[in-house]
């Protein structure tokens, strides 16, 4: 079946610009998480959704980073005026169930910011 | 953020042999979970512990869920070259507010010679 999949997959920004990123998880994933993998290190939480329902931003670094997921399927992760820093690759996973043992990662999206 | 202390950073061993890495953490976790990641992929689940001091094992890997809740262990036997790739432990306290968030370790990146 259909994995989770993430648009796009390579995405050059120049310092300043706004970026949209793009998750579609596997079908009727209830959870859905965003992590943030810098070069060389594993990846990061930033936040999570259970259907349409942000239920923590915690690891969200900045206000600059907001993400939706309007009708709890697809999910967007914006960054707002990007800074360099902010130069990793943005994974996607979903989790069939609240409890979330097993997460299913997408291919993820490697933001670079020149 | 926090991440687990996982060693050894990385591996060079001959097609064939066991291959042995760990994961430790100043907190205690209900859950481990390992991983492995192919260059340019999200990390794909291998294992799932759920108890203390449980065995766990698929194919030619075994994991163990240390019984002080802040270690876990995987071996991988009769290594072949598909088993290159970065391994990922990850902790997880499900339930109350933590909605399935993992943290992740840096990784063990693992070469097989052929």
């Amino acid at each position: 079946g259909a994995g989770v999949s993430q648009s796009p997959r390579y995405k050059v920004a120049k310092r300043g610009q706004d970026v949209a990123l793009r998750c579609d998880p596997i079908s009727g994933h209830v959870s859905l998480f965003w992590y943030q993998q810098a070069l060389g290190q594993g990846p990061e939480f930033l936040t999570y959704f259970q259907n349409e329902a942000q239920l923590d931003k915690s690891g969200l670094p900045s206000d600059r980073f907001f993400a939706e997921r309007p009708e709890g399927s697809v999910s967007t992760l914006k960054i707002q005026r990007t800074q360099q820093e902010d130069s990793a690759v943005y994974l996607c996973a979903s989790s069939l169930r609240v409890s979330a043992y097993e997460q299913y990662f997408g291919p993820g999206t490697r933001l670079t910011v020149t | 953020g926090q991440q687990l202390n996982q060693s050894p950073q990385s591996m060079f061993i001959q097609e064939g042999e066991d291959v042995s890495m760990n994961c430790t953490s100043s907190s205690i976790f209900n859950t481990w979970l390992w991983y492995k990641q192919d260059p340019g992929e999200g990390p794909v689940l291998l294992i799932a512990l759920y108890k203390a001091g449980e065995l766990t094992s698929n194919g030619r890997l075994t994991a163990q869920f240390g019984t002080t809740r802040k270690d876990s262990f995987l071996n991988i036997s009769a290594s072949i070259p598909s088993d290159v790739g970065i391994y990922f432990c990850a902790g997880l306290n499900a339930g109350g507010t933590s909605y399935g968030k993992l943290t992740f370790g840096q990784g063990t990146i693992l070469t097989v010679h052929p």
